[in-house]
């Protein structure tokens, strides 16, 4: 069973607007880790934010936000005010603690594209 | 601080070949992961090390892969005889202690004819 889809493999935003990238989750773990990572043109993955299963809040870090909805398994990542620059694969993942290796678990990934 | 290398960046071989892969993680980091993309899917796990000891090789796809860590710095993927379905992105992660954020190189774009 895919433990993490993504729903959207491609998007359209115009610059400056806000855009939501979706991610559901499956996991009988009662504890685990949300990732988004971004991969540009250039190949590298990089890190953009985290989310806790047992946080109170859902993360934000600059102009991404994590709408996270335990209950819908939900982890949607949220960037607001679009750069050219945002235009890239983002990719979700999780990391269950009952892996004590830590390996991440992705989604297919979704690619964005900013339109000036 | 340097970060995740990898290298090559690109390869292209013909099928039957063998083809290593380097990746170099971040000074320190004693956690060491290969993961890969097969195009259009998801990036799936292939192994993990703890220094120069494997930990977990669940997602290795079978013994035409072999994975090596010698003194627990840099580490080596081959694959031999590379096969059509081998082709992909292989991306290498590292981080300093199990469950803390992995940092990832830019990974090797293989093709195999």
């Amino acid at each position: 069973a895919q433990k993490i889809t993504q729903t959207q493999p491609g998007m359209f935003v115009q610059e400056k607007e806000a855009v939501t990238l979706d991610c559901t989750y499956d996991t009988s773990d009662p504890s685990y880790g949300l990732f988004w990572y971004k991969q540009p043109s250039s190949g590298e993955m990089i890190f953009l934010i985290y989310q806790g299963s047992y946080d109170q809040q859902n993360a934000t870090e600059g102009r991404y936000s994590l709408n996270f909805q335990k209950a819908r398994k939900s982890a949607n990542l949220v960037i607001s005010a679009s750069q050219l620059g945002d235009s890239a694969m983002y990719f979700c993942a999780m990391r269950e603690a009952h892996d004590l290796g830590g390996k991440l678990i992705f989604g297919q990934g979704t690619e964005l594209s900013v339109k000036p | 601080e340097a970060g995740v290398t990898q290298f090559p960046s690109h390869s292209v071989i013909e099928k039957g070949q063998t083809v290593t892969l380097r990746c170099d993680p971040i000074s320190g980091h004693d956690n060491l992961y290969w993961y890969r993309r097969v195009m259009g899917k998801e990036i799936k796990f292939l192994l993990h090390f703890v220094k120069e000891s494997k930990q977990d090789e669940s997602g290795m796809p079978n013994n035409r892969f072999l994975a090596e860590r010698t003194g627990g710095t840099y580490s080596t993927l081959k694959v031999q005889p590379a096969e059509l379905e081998d082709s992909g992105v292989y991306f290498c992660a590292s981080s300093q202690v199990r469950g803390d954020e992995q940092f990832f190189g830019p990974g090797t774009r293989l093709t195999v004819l």
